[in-house]
């Protein structure tokens, strides 16, 4: 199936733990992005990279960090979890800067 | 930056009527438009979107309009269907960015 997948669909986790979220996407698409959806629903973009290159960083706590190894892969490093960033994070594609975003399944995070 | 308003929060219409749903943005240099539907749990899903050298676009029940000199656009429903329940939301992406600004969503509810 061509798609925009993430790894792992639930993560519980303890105050201060670290943790990844892995998104990968076989569309062939140029531009990755990661979004966080809070518990009133709003989606607010975090990161994007373009071909590996990181073109919007939001303002977000830099406990949080994206790594995009290659075009097809974007994942989200966050540090010292605190219970705020209890959300669900979504990755999403697009085949340009300028091309529809595609989004994948969602990770919920809880912290405890 | 870009603000997007949007507007009702909540939507509950019959079955067989339409429903519309409003949305103004503040950046007079945004450009892409679209409009995704999320139900619950799932990803939100692109449904239609309007690029701004267009006023409107239609897909099969689904319409767009715009205006860009009143900074507006609008998500029109005709012949709603209990699966068109769910939160819709739209976004308005920015000349220089690229960056996706999102507007709070809309719960449409379609009673049998």
């Amino acid at each position: 199936d061509t798609a925009v997948s993430q790894t792992p669909k639930y993560l519980v986790t303890q105050m201060g733990n670290d943790k990844s979220i892995k998104c990968e996407q076989n569309l062939g698409h140029d531009t990755m992005y990661w979004y966080k959806q809070d518990s009133k629903k709003f989606l607010k973009i975090m990161f994007s990279y373009n071909n590996k290159e990181l073109i919007i960083n939001e303002t977000v706590p830099n406990r949080f960090s994206p790594k995009s190894p290659d075009k097809a892969h974007l994942n989200l490093h966050i540090n010292s979890l605190e219970l705020g960033d209890s959300a669900v994070y979504f990755c999403a594609s697009s085949a340009s800067l300028a091309g529809a975003q595609f989004f994948g399944p969602g990770t919920r995070l809880t912290v405890l | 930056g870009e603000n997007v308003e949007q507007h009702p929060s909540t939507l509950s219409v019959q079955e067989g009527d339409s429903a519309v749903i409003k949305c103004t943005y503040s950046d007079s240099a945004s450009n892409y438009f679209p409009w995704y539907k999320q139900e619950l749990g799932k990803r939100p899903q692109l449904i239609i979107d309007i690029r701004s050298n267009v006023g409107e676009k239609k897909d099969q029940r689904i319409a767009v309009t715009l205006n860009k000199t009143a900074k507006h656009f609008s998500l029109h429903i005709t012949e709603t269907q209990p699966e068109d329940s769910a939160v819709y939301f739209c976004a308005a992406r920015g000349g220089s960015n690229y960056k996706l600004t999102f507007g709070k969503g809309t719960l449409l509810t379609v009673n049998p």
